[in-house]
């Protein structure tokens, strides 16, 4: 198996770009994807492969990879932007999936 | 309207089993790979287990392989997980999830269902 690991806090003022990022080893062979999680609710898709948004989801949303770094940056944070945000990728084995830890995005 | 629905969670003692169901309606559910991930509570997501459109390929996390078992009816528009030998760090929300192109990502999730595992 293998781990992802993702700052646990992280905050952003209202209207400013935040980056999320998410380390691991597995990153080097695939693509993370990233996932947004209100309160009470399933977590959502908002980015997968190498840079590619779900319908519905607004383009303030990307992604992009550098080595064994994935980056989820919002352009643009709006107050409905707070959520824990996840990673996830394929284990390094292929037969595997893992996610990181999360990350919880406060909007000031 | 893709949507998937779990349901079968519930309050079971330690050493106990439970069998956990997820319908999915809105799309063909048998050309799609599915998995199980839970959620403890306060806690993060962790992959439990993979499953094949066939059901022919099947992959679990090291923590639950030997007691949990994935399965599914295409026929029915199903998927099941069963789960043996339960533990008090098996307590979570279970969510099934649809991965669109085996690529590892998931999407849709259900709204999950709650399992604790507590005397």
């Amino acid at each position: 198996s293998s781990e992802l690991t993702q700052d646990p806090a992280v905050s952003v003022a209202l209207g400013q770009t935040v980056r999320i990022t998410c380390q691991g080893d597995s990153l080097r062979s695939y693509y993370a994807s990233w996932y947004q999680q209100k309160p009470g609710q399933a977590p959502v898709l908002v980015i997968y492969g190498k840079n590619n948004r779900p319908s519905g989801i607004p383009d303030r949303f990307s992604g992009s990879s550098s080595g064994n770094t994935a980056s989820l940056t919002i352009t643009g944070a709006q107050a409905e932007d707070e959520a824990d945000y996840y990673c996830n990728s394929r284990d390094s084995s292929g037969t595997g999936v893992v996610f990181g830890g999360g990350t919880k995005l406060t909007v000031l | 309207e893709v949507q998937l629905v779990e349901s079968g969670g519930g309050l079971v003692q330690p050493g106990g089993s439970l069998r956990l169901s997820c319908a999915a309606s809105g799309f063909t559910f048998s050309s799609y790979e599915m998995n199980w991930v839970r959620q403890a509570p306060g806690k993060g997501l962790e992959w439990v287990s993979y499953i094949s459109s066939s059901g022919s390929t099947i992959y679990y996390a090291d923590s639950v392989k030997g007691r949990f078992t994935i399965s599914r009816d295409n026929a029915k528009n199903s998927l099941y997980l069963q789960m043996n030998s339960l533990r008090a760090e098996d307590t979570a929300v279970y969510y099934c999830a649809r991965d669109p192109t085996g690529g590892g990502w998931f999407d849709p999730w259900g709204q999950g269902t709650l399992v604790t595992v507590s005397s």
